[in-house]
């Protein structure tokens, strides 16, 4: 059981370029995020989905598309890279249990260095 | 806009000795809060978490104490070991139309001294 997985774990881009993060969990959860960290500024919420083929905006959405085609899927996606998007990016995953909140459960991260 | 504010930023602790941490929130609408465990390299864990109505929950060495009325929340660490040196985060979410999405302190770098 392999949780949430992250791929690539390491990346160096060029201002202008573009990529893709994927993010892939086996635990049949409903909901995915995608936060970025940077020092001192704990995680914060770029997108999230509620379902399949469902995507929305979180804190801080702007540079970032995201999608959702398979449930076990959740790709994020950068068109045009810039220094500040330099950061550690996580994916997490978490149950819908109606009222009840459930563990979000996190990747080990991808290292993105823009340049 | 930061919506839970955690403190302190970095706590130095000696072995055996209490580490706490402590968050406010100001959105009354949250009813859940997690507190994460980070270790350098790796994403966060779920350490410990706790719904509004209990005051405090205990697991191991670990505990949690919530104010509701006063909006605060803190992590009790008993004992602590150097292996607790770690990124400490408190979170709070609702669900919402964003699920359970959390909304994350800056984190507290703790390190427990041998």
């Amino acid at each position: 059981n392999a949780g949430v997985t992250q791929t690539p774990k390491f990346r160096v881009l060029k201002t202008g370029q573009s990529m893709t993060l994927l993010c892939a969990q086996d635990m049949n959860h409903e909901y995915m995020y995608w936060y970025r960290q940077d020092p001192g500024m704990g995680l914060r919420l770029i997108h999230y989905s509620v379902g399949e083929g469902t995507t929305a905006k979180g804190e801080v959405p702007d540079g970032y598309n995201v999608s959702r085609l398979k449930k076990q899927n959740f790709l994020l996606g950068l068109e045009s890279a810039a220094p500040s998007q330099t950061s550690v990016y996580f994916c997490a995953s978490s149950y819908n249990r109606g009222i009840l909140n459930t563990e979000a459960f996190f990747g080990q991260g991808t290292r993105l260095t823009v340049v | 806009q930061q919506q839970v504010k955690q403190s302190p930023q970095s706590l130095i602790v000696q072995k055996g000795g209490i580490s706490i941490i402590n968050c406010a929130y100001e959105n009354t609408a949250f009813d859940y809060f997690p507190w994460y465990q980070q270790f350098p390299g790796k994403g966060p864990a779920l350490l410990i978490a706790i719904r509004p109505d209990v005051s405090e929950k205990k697991e191991g060495r670990f505990t949690i104490s919530f104010n509701k009325s006063a909006k605060q929340f803190s992590l009790h660490i008993m004992d602590s070991q150097p292996g607790d040196s770690a990124t400490y985060f408190c979170a709070a979410s609702i669900n919402s139309n964003s699920g359970y999405a959390l909304n994350f302190g800056k984190g507290t770098s703790l390190l427990v001294t041998p």
